[in-house]
């Protein structure tokens, strides 16, 4: 079983659209991650949810909007998609001292 | 400007060739994580190391935490073409929830 799992693992759409990536973790952690990794491959944290609550909100345009619904899943939603949003969105678990990370879903936009 | 930087940003070898990849920064983390990402996928975790000076070995792979918990290495020996990939850091500071990642490393091992 996928321990972290995203939905979709590809993801092209026009600008201005609006779309949802769902991430979902079996692993009983209590804290969940959104990252955006850009074409250098820098990892950039974007927003952590503990048990539901907001804790890590990072400077990032409020077009983008996480929703944790349980604990064990956390969803990113972006609105009046950009450029610049095109890049590699990971979602990631941790029990608290390293992270376990889903496969990645490539956002491009055209 | 990055928290952890690290160098080289890019490095080829031939296999069977020694490599160290180094993770610096000036702040001083309560631990610091390797990852290994290959293409299309998410970075998978290598180790955590947690005290300053610590040694970790993981069959050819050998981290080291600085002293002073600012900075760690990643030794390769004897680079096979199956440890080709990008290779990340990463470390905690007092919140453990928050992680900052490195610039990343990639490694092409050439058999």
């Amino acid at each position: 079983d996928t321990a972290v799992s995203q939905t979709p693992k590809y993801l092209v759409t026009q600008m201005g659209n609006d779309k949802s990536i769902k991430c979902e973790q079996n692993l009983g952690h209590d804290t969940m991650y959104w990252y955006k990794q850009d074409s250098k491959k820098f990892l950039k944290i974007m927003f952590s949810y503990n048990n539901k609550e907001l804790i890590i909100n990072e400077t990032v345009p409020n077009r983008f909007s996480p929703k944790s619904p349980d604990k064990a899943h956390l969803n990113l939603h972006i609105n009046s998609l950009e450029l610049g949003d095109s890049a590699v969105y990971f979602c990631a678990s941790s029990p608290g001292l390293v992270q376990f990370f889903g496969p990645g879903t490539r956002l491009t936009v055209l | 400007t990055q928290l952890l930087e690290q160098s080289p940003q890019f490095l080829s070898i031939q296999e069977g060739e020694n490599l160290t990849v180094y993770c610096n920064s000036s702040s001083v983390f309560s631990s610091l994580q390797w990852y290994r990402q290959e293409p299309g996928e998410g970075p998978v975790l290598l180790v955590t190391v947690v005290t300053g000076g610590e040694v970790k070995k993981l069959k050819r792979l050998t981290f080291q935490f600085g002293d002073a918990r600012k900075d760690s290495s990643l030794h390769i020996t004897a680079a096979q073409p199956g440890d080709t990939g990008l290779y990340l850091c990463a470390g905690a500071r007092d919140n453990f929830n928050k992680f900052y990642f490195g610039s990343g490393t990639k490694l092409n091992v050439k058999p």
